[in-house]
C-alpha cells in the first residue's frame, strides 16, 4: 500500500539527548515536511525538502536538523539544543504542483 | 498577523444535521491553495478538501464541501448529513504560490462534536 510511516510511534527522551525521527514514503513524492503541533495549536512547519540533497528551514527550525539523503526518507533530529521539544510530530509529503498533502501517523515525543 | 483564522474553538452539531466551519485567510499572492484537514482523536492528519484561488466553482468531495468567497477572503467547509464518526478537530490550511516550498500554513483548529 502506498503511504507515509512515522516510527516510532511514542518516544521518550531525556533531558541533553538527541533522537531522530523515521518519516518514510513510498509515494514517490518530491517534496517531504515536517511539522509540530502543541496541544490545542495548529501545526507549524520545522523544515521541508523539495529535492534530494536539498532542504529549507521552516518557522520553527531551531534545535532540529534533517538529511534528505533519499528521495523516499526524510528523517527528523530533535536536538538537545531543541528547548522543548515535548510535541507531536507529523511528517508530510506532496506532489510538485502542491494541491495535496499527505501526512504521516506522527510520533508523540515525550522528554522526561 | 494570523494568515488562518478560525474563530470557532468548538462546535456542536447533531446527527444528520449540516454544520459550517469557518475559515477566513490572509495573503497577497493572488495564486493560492486551500487546505481543509480532519484530525480525529488518533492524531492523524486526513485531506478532506482542496480549492485553488482561480477555480470557478467551489470544491466539493462527498459531504464536504467549500464555500469559498474570494473577496470576502473566507473558506468555509461545510458538512452535510453529519455522522458520529466527524466528531474530531478541523483544521484550515493554506499554501501560498509565493512560498515556492509548498508549506502549508494552518489555522488554530475547531472541535466538531456530533450529538445522537
Amino acid at each position: 500500500d502506498g503511504g507515509i510511516t512515522q516510527s516510532p510511534k511514542y518516544l521518550f527522551r531525556k533531558e541533553g539527548q538527541n533522537v531522530t525521527l523515521s518519516c518514510e514514503q513510498n509515494l514517490n513524492h518530491d517534496a517531504m515536511y515536517w511539522y509540530r503541533q502543541d496541544p490545542g495549536q495548529g501545526l507549524r512547519l520545522i523544515y521541508y525538502s523539495q529535492i534530494v540533497n536539498d532542504f529549507q528551514k521552516g518557522d520553527i527550525a531551531e534545535g532540529y536538523s534533517v538529511s534528505r539523503e533519499k528521495k523516499e526518507s526524510f528523517p527528523l533530529t530533535v536536538t538537545s539544543a531543541q528547548k522543548n521539544p515535548t510535541a507531536f510530530y507529523l511528517c508530510a509529503s506532496g506532489l510538485a504542483n502542491y494541491n495535496e498533502q499527505f501526512f504521516g501517523p506522527g510520533t508523540r515525543l515525550t522528554v522526561l | 498577523a494570523q494568515k488562518i483564522t478560525q474563530t470557532q474553538p468548538g462546535m456542536f452539531v447533531q446527527e444528520k444535521e449540516a454544520v459550517t466551519l469557518d475559515c477566513t485567510y490572509d495573503t497577497s499572492d493572488p495564486s493560492y491553495g486551500l487546505f481543509w484537514y480532519k484530525q480525529p482523536s488518533s492524531g492523524e492528519m486526513i485531506f478532506l478538501i482542496y480549492q485553488g484561488s482561480y477555480d470557478q466553482q467551489n470544491a466539493t468531495e462527498g459531504r464536504y464541501s467549500l464555500n469559498f468567497q474570494k473577496a470576502r477572503k473566507s473558506a468555509n467547509l461545510v458538512i452535510s448529513a453529519s455522522q458520529l464518526g466527524d466528531s474530531a478537530m478541523y483544521f484550515c490550511a493554506m499554501r501560498e504560490r509565493v512560498n515556492q516550498g509548498g508549506k502549508l500554513i494552518f489555522g488554530q483548529g475547531t472541535e466538531l462534536s456530533v450529538k445522537p
